[in-house]
């Protein structure tokens, strides 16, 4: 299957509540990226982990990376409404940059 | 369903030539995204168009990038006397207005 498959597809949370996003890919990677889609607009970066690194923060956001089990999991703390978008993940390797379907994540005011 | 669909995968280009990635949208999308990857970094956001328009033009450089979405065929980045610089990973990305985001596969281009 594709290399960078997020789950779940779609997640509903009450505001204020952690949501967790998982990734998992099947081959070697150099790192892995986690991006966001607001409805209609472009993808903005959010975090990059490389792949010597197990864990990574920026703000409410909070990323970790397990190459044994080929998975990543991208925590998001405190939800907000504007936290309301589409999640990637992408997995950049020797045959490139590979992204999958994406969570697309819902927070309820 | 194809998908979207980016060709050449990899482009080699001497320093001075012009070079044109294409990117085939789903079908029935009409909103097209060009964005660039340099080594080792993440995208970064060039062009949005939808058909015969440019939207958010905001990322692409000022010289020598231009970019076009025409009522027929492909979307077309075109670079014009590349530099070395202008090696990167180019992709695009389709959606129908505000579902079915979907990247394509990428062109690898080699400035020599």
């Amino acid at each position: 299957s594709q290399q960078g498959e997020e789950d779940p597809q779609a997640l509903s949370i009450q505001e204020g509540e952690n949501a967790t996003m998982n990734c998992s890919y099947k081959t070697s990677i150099n790192n892995l990226q986690w991006y966001r889609q607001n409805s209609g607009r472009g993808l903005v970066h959010l975090i990059l982990i490389r792949s010597n690194e197990r864990e990574k923060h920026s703000g409410r956001l909070r990323v970790t990376l397990d190459t044994s089990k080929k998975s990543s999991s991208l925590l998001i703390t405190a939800s907000r409404a504007a936290d309301t978008a589409s999640y990637f993940c992408a997995t950049d390797s020797a045959d490139g940059l590979t992204f999958g379907k994406g969570t697309h994540l819902i927070i309820q005011p | 369903n194809a998908g979207v669909m980016q060709n050449p995968r990899h482009l080699v280009r001497r320093r001075g030539q012009e070079a044109r990635l294409r990117c085939s949208p789903m079908k029935g999308h009409s909103h097209v995204y060009w964005y660039r990857q340099l080594p080792e970094e993440g995208l970064k956001f060039m062009v949005y168009l939808q058909k015969e328009n440019i939207i958010d033009e905001s990322g692409m450089p000022k010289e020598r990038f231009s970019a076009e979405f025409p009522k027929e065929g492909p979307s077309i980045l075109r670079i014009q006397q590349v530099v070395r610089g202008d090696s990167a990973a180019y992709f695009c990305a389709s959606s129908i207005d505000r579902d079915g985001y979907t990247f394509g596969s990428g062109t690898r281009l080699t400035v020599v």
